[in-house]
């Protein structure tokens, strides 16, 4: 059971938008930055989002995030193909050690 | 270009132990918290275990706190998890993982190595 909760999947067809959501609770999404991550089969996760809404470089701005409140949320638009992935959140949890929390995981579908 | 690469990983018996390795270049590696996280096959992310720049602060996820020691060297820009008394549910693909300056997020991961504890 993970801390932070994500639906199990989602899907959208190419050039579509989506968005992943991300719940959580005070003690975690509520007082600290949220961090998103995407995993391509077989792959490492990769840094999307930090800060809620910040890219690293190098990645698209057809990714965005936001955070409200206890909730957070992954967009992306223009959909491709190549953003078939997992998608995490991530977070700390203050009531927790002091490592990161992550959700469970969304699996993204392009049809 | 900052990389990771982790080593040290296999199949191990319960109860045995193992030490994996994580290389890292491209950055100054003193300068950084380092992570270990795992994924357990066909699951999500979970953290296990952290240390700050200096080895002054120490982290353990409960799963794995009095089993796993963290350890790093600054001068051989290397990160180690010694995992010792491995049971089933530790099989995983481990990843180490950079902290940012600011603590906010991973922003690098190696490419993982996987263990697999199993009689």
């Amino acid at each position: 059971q993970s801390v932070l909760t994500q639906p199990p999947s989602v899907s959208a067809a190419p050039g579509q938008k989506v968005t992943i959501s991300c719940s959580g609770s005070s003690s975690n999404i509520g007082n600290n930055y949220v961090s998103w991550y995407q995993q391509l089969p077989g792959t490492a996760p990769k840094l999307l989002i930090y800060e809620n809404n910040k890219r690293p470089s190098g990645i698209p701005d057809r990714f965005s995030g936001s955070k409200s409140g206890t909730s957070a949320t992954l967009g992306i638009t223009g959909l491709q193909t190549g953003d078939e992935a997992d998608y995490y959140c991530g977070t700390w949890d203050s009531s927790l050690s002091a490592g990161g929390v992550f959700g469970g995981g969304t699996k993204l579908t392009v049809l | 270009e900052v990389q990771l690469v982790e080593s040290g990983g296999g199949l191990v018996k319960p109860g045995g132990s193992l030490r994996l390795s994580c290389a890292a270049s491209g950055f100054t590696f003193s300068s950084y918290s380092m992570n270990w996280v795992r994924q357990a096959p066909g699951k999500g992310l979970e953290w296990v275990s952290s240390i700050s720049s200096s080895s002054s602060y120490i982290y353990y996820a409960d799963s794995v706190k009095g089993r796993f020691t963290i350890s790093r060297d600054n001068a051989k820009n290397s990160l180690y998890l010694q995992m010792n008394s491995l049971r089933a549910e530790d099989t995983a693909v481990y990843y180490c993982a950079r902290l940012t300056i600011f603590g906010v997020a991973y922003d690098y991961w190696g490419q993982g190595t996987l263990v697999t504890v199993s009689s």
